[in-house]
């Protein structure tokens, strides 16, 4: 059980482009989700966390108008990075809370993010 | 402020014991998490520890004290497929998980 799904799993795009990337949780309900950035050997970043049916909470230094974050059911949580640019080219990974079970988290298997 | 320190790489044996230490400063304490990465990939849970001692899964092993802010991961019996990425994160007092920056461990034959 606890399995948290991503898609795309790769995505290029073209500088200028939006693209969203979908995270479920196949088999829980969620309320919290979290969204995370990895560059090349580093750790993970968080950019912000996403609770179901309101609003996103961004971590300082994450624009959140480049960033959109939608979580609209208890099992969703969508990214949208608009208008890419090559810098934001990265591993997005995403991590679900289960229900009243706060020191669980269970993550996505990542979405590798290239702006051409 | 908040703070993780782990080593930033380490290498060991195939078949040996290793160490991996983590230090943490936090506003508040709600446990404290070791995953383990690889290259390309997603990080995938090992183990979880949120009272002092020590936490026995298999191969590998999980240590706190929370009076030194510390914890280690102890993996025995290395084998080629430890080689990865182990990272610490402790949770705050909003179950927020913080994150150490990763220990890369390197397995040689």
């Amino acid at each position: 059980g606890a399995v948290v799904s991503q898609h795309p799993s790769r995505v290029i795009c073209k500088s200028g482009t939006s693209v969203k990337i979908e995270c479920r949780s196949l088999d829980f309900q969620a309320t919290t989700m979290f969204w995370y950035r990895q560059f090349p050997k580093k750790s993970l970043m968080l950019m912000a966390t996403s609770n179901e049916g309101s609003k996103a909470t961004y971590e300082q230094g994450v624009e959140k108008d480049k960033f959109l974050i939608n979580h609209a059911s208890l099992t969703l949580s969508t990214l949208t990075v608009t208008s890419a640019h090559p810098e934001d080219s990265s591993f997005y990974i995403c991590s679900a809370r289960p229900l009243a079970r706060d020191y669980e988290q269970y993550f996505g298997p990542g979405t590798r993010l290239t702006v051409t | 402020g908040q703070n993780i320190d782990q080593p930033t790489e380490m290498t060991a044996t195939e078949g040996a014991i290793v160490q991996i230490n983590c230090t943490y400063q936090t506003s508040g304490f709600n446990g404290l998490f070791w995953y383990q990465q690889h290259a390309g990939e997603a990080p995938t849970f090992l183990s979880y520890n949120v009272l002092d001692g020590l936490e026995e899964k298999g191969r590998f092993s999980s240590f706190l004290s929370r009076s030194k802010g510390y914890s280690y991961l102890l993996l025995k019996e290395l084998q080629m497929k430890d080689s990865a990425s182990y990272l610490c994160a402790v949770a705050d007092s909003n179950y927020q998980l913080i994150w150490g920056a990763g220990t890369k461990l390197i397995i040689k034959p």
